[in-house]
């Protein structure tokens, strides 16, 4: 069974531009999550999509944002790319009924320069 | 207060024994509890999640949850080299992880 695929693993991006992130959850997954990692802040965070539908978001600014596809492949987006956003992007993707398992994705690691 | 606590690192044990790891958490709302292991430079992975007080075990890890004192430990038996790595727990609430800062565990031989 296939786990969670993230593209691509690694980005390099300049200030002010923008970055989509693509996620394919584990097949039969219908809930996908995004979070950031940084060495300072550690995991937070961003968004979780279930049937297209955002349930929960974080704390992060509107440049932030993210979509789910019919087939439950997700995408997030940010735009004006700040030195800030360099990070490891995590996706997770689970059955996301009450108690289940929650699994990531190998990561992009952005880097804004 | 942060959300999700976990006891400060780094943990240095010994090959073969036991590594205890200790979670506290804010969000009473939590409902499901996870246990993940990172390496460096790699993505968090899933070792075991709990719902219900008490223990739960798979293998040489048992998780222990007590809703009441808002409490989940990680009890690693049998320590090996490959052990070694960072450990975050992580409770849930609507639809999100909360993830502490993560312990990092040396086991050595």
């Amino acid at each position: 069974k296939a786990g969670v695929t993230q593209t691509p693993r690694y980005l390099i991006k300049t200030r002010g531009q923008q970055v989509t992130l693509s996620c394919s959850p584990i097949s039969g997954h219908r809930s996908v999550s995004w979070y950031q990692q940084t060495p300072g802040q550690g995991l937070q965070f961003l968004f979780e999509y279930f049937s297209e539908t955002q349930r929960n978001k974080g704390n992060f600014p509107g440049r932030f944002s993210g979509r789910q596809f019919s087939n439950s492949r997700s995408e997030m987006n940010v735009s004006t790319l700040e030195l800030g956003d360099s990070a490891l992007y995590l996706c997770a993707s689970s059955l996301w009924d009450t108690n289940t398992e929650a699994f990531f994705g190998q990561g992009t690691r952005l880097t804004v320069v | 207060q942060k959300e999700v606590e976990q006891n400060s690192g780094p943990l240095s044990v010994p090959e073969g024994a036991i590594a205890s790891l200790n979670c506290t958490y804010s969000d009473r709302g939590s409902q499901s509890f996870f246990w993940y292991r990172q390496y460096s430079g790699k993505s968090p992975e899933l070792i075991m999640f709990i719902y219900s007080n008490g223990d739960k075990e798979d293998g040489r890890f048992t998780a222990q949850l007590n809703k009441a004192s808002q409490y989940v430990s990680l009890l690693i038996r049998d320590s090996q080299p490959s052990d070694s790595a960072t450990y975050l727990c992580a409770p849930s609430n609507d639809y999100k992880l909360s993830f502490g800062a993560g312990t990092t565990v040396t086991v050595r031989a």
